[in-house]
Protein backbone atom coordinates (compact mmCIF):
# COMPACT_ATOMS: atom_id res chain seq x y z
CA UNK A 1 0.00 0.00 0.00
CA UNK A 2 1.48 3.37 -0.53
CA UNK A 3 1.24 6.01 2.02
CA UNK A 4 2.71 8.19 5.08
CA UNK A 5 3.25 6.57 7.81
CA UNK A 6 4.13 8.36 11.32
CA UNK A 7 6.16 6.37 14.01
CA UNK A 8 4.93 6.15 17.49
CA UNK A 9 1.14 6.84 17.47
CA UNK A 10 1.77 7.93 21.27
CA UNK A 11 4.66 9.30 22.62
CA UNK A 12 5.48 10.38 26.35
CA UNK A 13 8.92 12.18 27.49
CA UNK A 14 10.13 14.24 30.13
CA UNK A 15 10.87 17.78 30.00
CA UNK A 16 14.71 18.46 29.00
CA UNK A 17 14.63 15.26 26.64
CA UNK A 18 14.78 15.92 22.69
CA UNK A 19 12.58 13.59 21.22
CA UNK A 20 12.79 12.19 17.55
CA UNK A 21 9.44 11.81 15.68
CA UNK A 22 9.34 9.63 12.16
CA UNK A 23 7.46 10.06 9.08
CA UNK A 24 8.31 7.58 5.95
CA UNK A 25 6.84 8.09 2.86
CA UNK A 26 6.84 5.26 0.12
CA UNK A 27 4.93 7.68 -2.72
CA UNK A 28 7.82 8.57 -4.52
CA UNK A 29 6.84 12.61 -3.58
CA UNK A 30 9.72 15.30 -3.49
CA UNK A 31 8.14 17.43 -1.01
CA UNK A 32 7.58 16.77 2.38
CA UNK A 33 6.50 18.78 5.57
CA UNK A 34 5.89 19.12 9.45
CA UNK A 35 2.39 21.08 10.88
CA UNK A 36 1.41 20.89 14.80
CA UNK A 37 -1.89 21.32 15.65
CA UNK A 38 -3.53 22.31 19.03
CA UNK A 39 -6.72 22.06 20.47
CA UNK A 40 -8.91 23.55 18.37
CA UNK A 41 -6.86 25.21 16.06
CA UNK A 42 -5.71 25.22 12.49
CA UNK A 43 -2.09 23.23 11.54
CA UNK A 44 0.79 25.44 11.48
CA UNK A 45 4.07 24.49 9.38
CA UNK A 46 6.88 23.98 11.36
CA UNK A 47 9.08 22.77 8.22
CA UNK A 48 9.33 22.07 4.89
CA UNK A 49 11.69 20.31 2.66
CA UNK A 50 11.31 20.65 -1.22
CA UNK A 51 14.19 18.05 -2.14
CA UNK A 52 16.44 15.86 -0.61
CA UNK A 53 19.33 17.40 1.39
CA UNK A 54 17.03 20.97 1.34
CA UNK A 55 14.31 21.75 4.05
CA UNK A 56 13.08 25.73 4.94
CA UNK A 57 11.74 26.70 8.30
CA UNK A 58 7.87 27.34 8.35
CA UNK A 59 6.19 29.75 10.81
CA UNK A 60 6.67 27.98 13.86
CA UNK A 61 10.57 26.54 13.24
CA UNK A 62 12.04 27.49 16.95
CA UNK A 63 12.83 24.50 19.52
CA UNK A 64 12.52 22.39 16.65
CA UNK A 65 14.90 20.80 13.52
CA UNK A 66 14.90 18.11 10.39
CA UNK A 67 17.51 16.26 8.52
CA UNK A 68 16.10 14.92 4.84
CA UNK A 69 18.77 12.43 3.91
CA UNK A 70 16.29 10.58 2.17
CA UNK A 71 13.55 11.33 -0.39
CA UNK A 72 11.74 8.89 1.70
CA UNK A 73 11.95 10.11 5.61
CA UNK A 74 11.76 13.36 6.74
CA UNK A 75 12.45 12.90 10.84
CA UNK A 76 11.87 16.07 13.01
CA UNK A 77 13.93 16.64 16.52
CA UNK A 78 11.65 18.62 19.14
CA UNK A 79 14.56 19.76 21.38
CA UNK A 80 14.35 20.77 24.76
CA UNK A 81 14.43 24.45 23.60
CA UNK A 82 10.77 24.39 22.42
CA UNK A 83 8.57 25.47 24.80
CA UNK A 84 5.68 24.21 24.71
CA UNK A 85 6.07 20.78 22.91
CA UNK A 86 2.84 18.92 23.66
CA UNK A 87 1.10 18.64 20.83
CA UNK A 88 -0.40 16.38 18.04
CA UNK A 89 2.22 16.46 15.23
CA UNK A 90 1.18 15.81 11.20
CA UNK A 91 3.68 15.01 8.51
CA UNK A 92 2.67 15.22 4.55
CA UNK A 93 4.29 14.99 1.80
CA UNK A 94 3.38 16.22 -2.33
CA UNK A 95 4.66 15.33 -5.69
CA UNK A 96 6.56 18.23 -5.66
CA UNK A 97 7.03 21.24 -4.24
CA UNK A 98 7.56 24.75 -5.38
CA UNK A 99 4.71 26.77 -7.30
CA UNK A 100 2.24 25.67 -8.72
CA UNK A 101 1.76 23.67 -5.79
CA UNK A 102 0.70 20.07 -5.91
CA UNK A 103 -1.85 18.85 -3.20
CA UNK A 104 -0.58 17.82 0.23
CA UNK A 105 -1.69 14.27 1.62
CA UNK A 106 -1.47 13.49 5.24
CA UNK A 107 -0.05 10.74 7.68
CA UNK A 108 -2.04 9.27 10.91
CA UNK A 109 -0.01 11.72 13.15
CA UNK A 110 2.20 11.61 16.43
CA UNK A 111 0.47 12.76 19.73
CA UNK A 112 3.41 13.86 21.95
CA UNK A 113 2.97 14.58 25.36
CA UNK A 114 5.87 16.22 27.41
CA UNK A 115 5.47 16.28 31.55
CA UNK B 1 -0.13 37.35 5.97
CA UNK B 2 -2.85 35.19 4.97
CA UNK B 3 -5.30 34.24 7.27
CA UNK B 4 -8.06 31.71 6.95
CA UNK B 5 -11.51 31.58 8.68
CA UNK B 6 -14.10 29.14 8.96
CA UNK B 7 -17.75 29.59 10.08
CA UNK B 8 -19.24 28.08 11.85
CA UNK B 9 -16.72 26.85 14.62
CA UNK B 10 -19.50 23.78 15.53
CA UNK B 11 -22.45 22.53 13.56
CA UNK B 12 -25.37 19.83 14.87
CA UNK B 13 -27.75 19.17 12.35
CA UNK B 14 -30.20 15.76 12.24
CA UNK B 15 -29.27 12.92 9.88
CA UNK B 16 -30.68 14.17 5.52
CA UNK B 17 -29.99 17.98 6.25
CA UNK B 18 -28.25 19.66 3.87
CA UNK B 19 -25.70 21.49 4.61
CA UNK B 20 -22.76 24.47 3.96
CA UNK B 21 -19.38 25.02 5.84
CA UNK B 22 -17.85 28.70 4.96
CA UNK B 23 -14.33 29.48 4.59
CA UNK B 24 -12.82 32.95 3.86
CA UNK B 25 -9.61 33.64 3.21
CA UNK B 26 -7.83 37.45 3.50
CA UNK B 27 -5.60 37.29 0.47
CA UNK B 28 -6.82 35.88 -2.87
CA UNK B 29 -3.56 35.52 -4.79
CA UNK B 30 -3.83 31.74 -3.91
CA UNK B 31 -2.99 29.07 -6.06
CA UNK B 32 -5.49 26.44 -4.97
CA UNK B 33 -7.88 25.28 -1.88
CA UNK B 34 -8.16 22.05 -0.37
CA UNK B 35 -10.87 20.93 2.30
CA UNK B 36 -9.95 18.34 4.28
CA UNK B 37 -11.70 15.96 6.96
CA UNK B 38 -10.15 15.14 10.27
CA UNK B 39 -11.77 12.45 12.49
CA UNK B 40 -10.53 12.49 16.10
CA UNK B 41 -7.23 11.54 16.62
CA UNK B 42 -6.59 11.05 13.01
CA UNK B 43 -4.58 12.71 10.36
CA UNK B 44 -6.25 14.97 7.37
CA UNK B 45 -7.99 12.98 4.33
CA UNK B 46 -8.18 15.72 1.32
CA UNK B 47 -11.44 15.60 0.31
CA UNK B 48 -11.55 18.30 -2.75
CA UNK B 49 -9.13 20.51 -4.33
CA UNK B 50 -10.36 23.74 -6.44
CA UNK B 51 -7.36 25.51 -8.37
CA UNK B 52 -7.79 29.29 -8.53
CA UNK B 53 -8.50 28.84 -12.53
CA UNK B 54 -11.87 27.06 -11.24
CA UNK B 55 -15.35 27.55 -9.40
CA UNK B 56 -15.89 24.42 -7.95
CA UNK B 57 -15.42 20.56 -7.73
CA UNK B 58 -17.83 17.98 -6.96
CA UNK B 59 -16.75 14.33 -5.05
CA UNK B 60 -20.44 12.29 -4.53
CA UNK B 61 -22.43 14.44 -2.47
CA UNK B 62 -19.80 16.78 -1.35
CA UNK B 63 -19.53 20.15 -3.89
CA UNK B 64 -17.22 22.65 -3.45
CA UNK B 65 -17.23 26.32 -4.57
CA UNK B 66 -14.42 29.11 -5.26
CA UNK B 67 -15.03 32.70 -5.58
CA UNK B 68 -11.04 33.88 -5.75
CA UNK B 69 -12.07 37.49 -5.88
CA UNK B 70 -14.25 37.81 -2.90
CA UNK B 71 -12.12 35.58 -1.01
CA UNK B 72 -14.60 32.86 -0.12
CA UNK B 73 -14.94 29.14 -0.50
CA UNK B 74 -18.02 26.97 0.80
CA UNK B 75 -18.14 23.11 0.84
CA UNK B 76 -21.47 21.68 0.30
CA UNK B 77 -22.32 18.65 2.03
CA UNK B 78 -26.05 16.83 0.76
CA UNK B 79 -28.03 14.51 2.34
CA UNK B 80 -25.64 14.44 5.83
CA UNK B 81 -25.34 11.11 7.51
CA UNK B 82 -24.06 10.39 10.68
CA UNK B 83 -20.43 9.30 8.98
CA UNK B 84 -19.85 12.66 8.25
CA UNK B 85 -19.37 13.67 11.23
CA UNK B 86 -15.74 14.99 11.59
CA UNK B 87 -13.98 18.34 11.70
CA UNK B 88 -13.83 19.75 8.34
CA UNK B 89 -10.63 22.28 7.15
CA UNK B 90 -10.08 24.03 4.75
CA UNK B 91 -6.72 25.34 3.51
CA UNK B 92 -5.18 27.98 1.01
CA UNK B 93 -1.94 27.31 -0.61
CA UNK B 94 -0.02 30.23 -1.80
CA UNK B 95 3.48 30.63 -4.11
CA UNK B 96 5.87 27.65 -3.03
CA UNK B 97 4.81 24.89 -0.68
CA UNK B 98 2.61 26.40 2.15
CA UNK B 99 -0.54 25.79 3.10
CA UNK B 100 -2.05 28.29 5.57
CA UNK B 101 -5.42 26.23 7.40
CA UNK B 102 -8.09 27.47 9.12
CA UNK B 103 -9.33 26.34 12.73
CA UNK B 104 -11.93 24.06 10.97
CA UNK B 105 -15.70 23.21 11.52
CA UNK B 106 -16.39 20.34 13.83
CA UNK B 107 -19.59 18.31 12.57
CA UNK B 108 -22.34 16.37 14.01
CA UNK B 109 -24.90 14.70 12.58
CA UNK B 110 -27.24 13.10 14.79
CA UNK B 111 -29.32 9.69 13.88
Amino acid sequence: DGGITQSPKYLFRKEGQNVTLSCEQNLNHDAMYWYRQDPGQGLRLIYYSQIVNDFQKGDIAEGYSVSREKKESFPLTVTSAQKNPTAFYLCASSLRGGSPPAEQYFGPGTRLTVT
Amino acid sequence: KQEVTQIPAALSVPEGENLVLNCSFTDSAIYNLQWFRQDPGKGLTSLLLIQSSQREQTSGRLNASLDKSSGRSTLYIAASQPGDSATYLCAVSESGSRLTFGEGTQLTVNP
